[in-house]
């Protein structure tokens, strides 16, 4: 059974560090490997999304980067501001029975300060 | 123009009620998808219906039925509400072949008294 650990929990900084959120997999069998962003009472906004053929996405501020063999991910964040508060979620996606579906971690919850 | 939307945003209700959260995609996608998020944040895949077929539903209780009357919506039933039903729900939609993104709506907070 697939599992997603996200690590830390929770993650506040001053403005201007960069910063690394781990996500972790149990089962290497992945198609694809997907970071979220979630805003407090809002839906789901996706960030980047890694091909289990890739090693890495970047967009902007922003980079992903997959070791599929290892079950890990880690969201790489540049510079970071107080507009890049929010819930990070890792979700990987695997094919079964020919359909797909994604499997969530429990998400970082990240507070950058002034 | 939004892609994936949901009604009703907030829904507060008592329990033994039965409920209905309704989604509809203006994206032309073929899959969609109902999730719960519970207290603690974690998103779990309740159901998912292709071309309105019914092809993923996860160990969810029989009180809990989805309808596709046709590809661009997904409703969800909710029967004899229960506290632990309190959650938020969130419907999402992708193109299923190949997989790519899923579009999540911005969810329907129901609250259970």
């Amino acid at each position: 059974k697939q599992e997603v650990t996200q690590i830390p929990a929770a993650l506040s900084v001053p403005e201007g560090e960069n910063l690394v959120l781990n996500c972790s997999f149990t089962d290497s069998a992945i198609y694809n490997l997907q970071w979220f962003r979630q805003d407090p009472g809002k839906g789901l906004t996706s960030l980047l999304l890694i091909q289990s053929s890739q090693r890495e996405q970047t967009s902007g501020r922003l980079n992903a980067s997959l070791d599929k063999s290892s079950g890990r991910s880690t969201l790489y964040i540049a510079a970071s501001q107080p507009g890049d508060s929010a819930t990070y979620l890792c979700a990987v996606r695997l094919i079964s029975g020919g359909y797909n579906k994604l499997i969530f971690g429990a998400g970082t919850r990240l507070a950058v300060h002034p | 123009d939004t892609a994936v939307s949901q009604t009703p945003k907030y829904l507060v209700t008592q329990m033994g009620n039965d409920k209905s959260i309704k989604c509809e995609q203006n994206l032309g996608h073929d899959t969609m998808y109902w999730y719960k998020q519970d207290s603690k944040k974690f998103l779990k895949i309740m159901f998912s219906y292709n071309n309105k077929e019914l092809i993923i539903n996860e160990t969810v209780p029989n009180r809990f039925s989805p309808k596709s009357p046709d590809k661009a919506h997904l409703n969800l039933h909710i029967n004899s509400l229960e506290l632990g039903d309190s959650a938020v729900y969130f419907c999402a939609s992708s193109q299923e072949s190949p997989p790519v993104t899923q579009y999540f709506g911005p969810g329907t907070r129901l609250l259970v008294l």
